[in-house]
């Protein structure tokens, strides 16, 4: 079966450290894997997206993510966070047999303090 | 930039009145989507749609639930008989494709029901 595990639900960083969002994924498939941030009341908006390219891929607003197939893993990370970045923050997983169904993790809550 | 626009933004109903959920796709898109989210929860699939039909159905879209596109620009999601647990954010997506294409997200709208 196909899954996506986010493994903090909440992670709270002061404004200019990095930031860390830790995803696993579980897919026999090879995957196509997604972050999307939602900023309270507003729509899921698309950070980037892995799609079987470069396995480092970098996305608006200065984040990235590394695709490690050994580990599962596709881990968030901006070296600097900003205010602006407190949001909540979903990894996907695309389900395969078309139709893009989008298999979303619990979602990770990051707060920002001064 | 063009953006999925979804209303109404907060509906309250009582139990087993019917709702009606619109949205209103980018223009160019071909695919629409349907995803909720009770509180607390996951976001889950609810349903794609191509071509006026349905391409794919999740387990919890039953008889109660139907999609519609009546005029070629509205896509409406109508839940006939509410439910308490029919409470939760719904959210509208389409995309230019059906399984390669990013998924562009309504800001939602919340139901809840009494």
């Amino acid at each position: 079966a196909q899954s996506v595990t986010q493994l903090d639900s909440h992670v709270s960083v002061s404004e200019g450290t990095p930031v860390l969002l830790r995803c696993n994924y579980s897919s026999s498939y090879s995957p196509s894997l997604f972050w999307y941030v939602q900023h309270p009341n507003k729509g899921l908006q698309l950070l980037l997206k892995y799609t079987s390219a470069a396995t480092l891929v970098k996305g608006i607003n200065g984040f990235e993510a590394e695709f490690k197939k050994s580990e599962t893993s596709f881990h968030l990370t901006k070296p600097s966070a900003h205010m602006s970045d407190a949001a909540e923050y979903f990894c996907v997983l695309r389900a395969s047999g078309g139709y893009n169904k989008l298999i979303f993790g619990a979602g990770t809550r990051l707060a920002v303090h001064p | 930039e063009p953006e999925v626009t979804q209303t109404p933004s907060h509906q309250v109903t009582q139990m087993g009145q019917e709702v009606i959920l619109r949205c209103v796709p980018i223009s160019n898109h071909l695919y629409f989507y349907w995803y909720r989210q009770i509180l607390g929860q996951k976001v889950e699939f609810l349903v794609s749609f191509y071509n006026n039909e349905i391409s794919e159905k999740s387990e919890i879209f039953d008889d109660q639930f139907s999609v519609e596109r009546p005029d070629g620009s509205n896509f409406t999601l109508k839940i006939r008989s509410t439910k308490l647990e029919d409470s939760a954010m719904y959210f509208c997506a389409s995309s230019e494709q059906s399984n390669t294409g990013e998924l562009f997200f309504g800001e939602g709208s919340r139901l809840t029901v009494l």
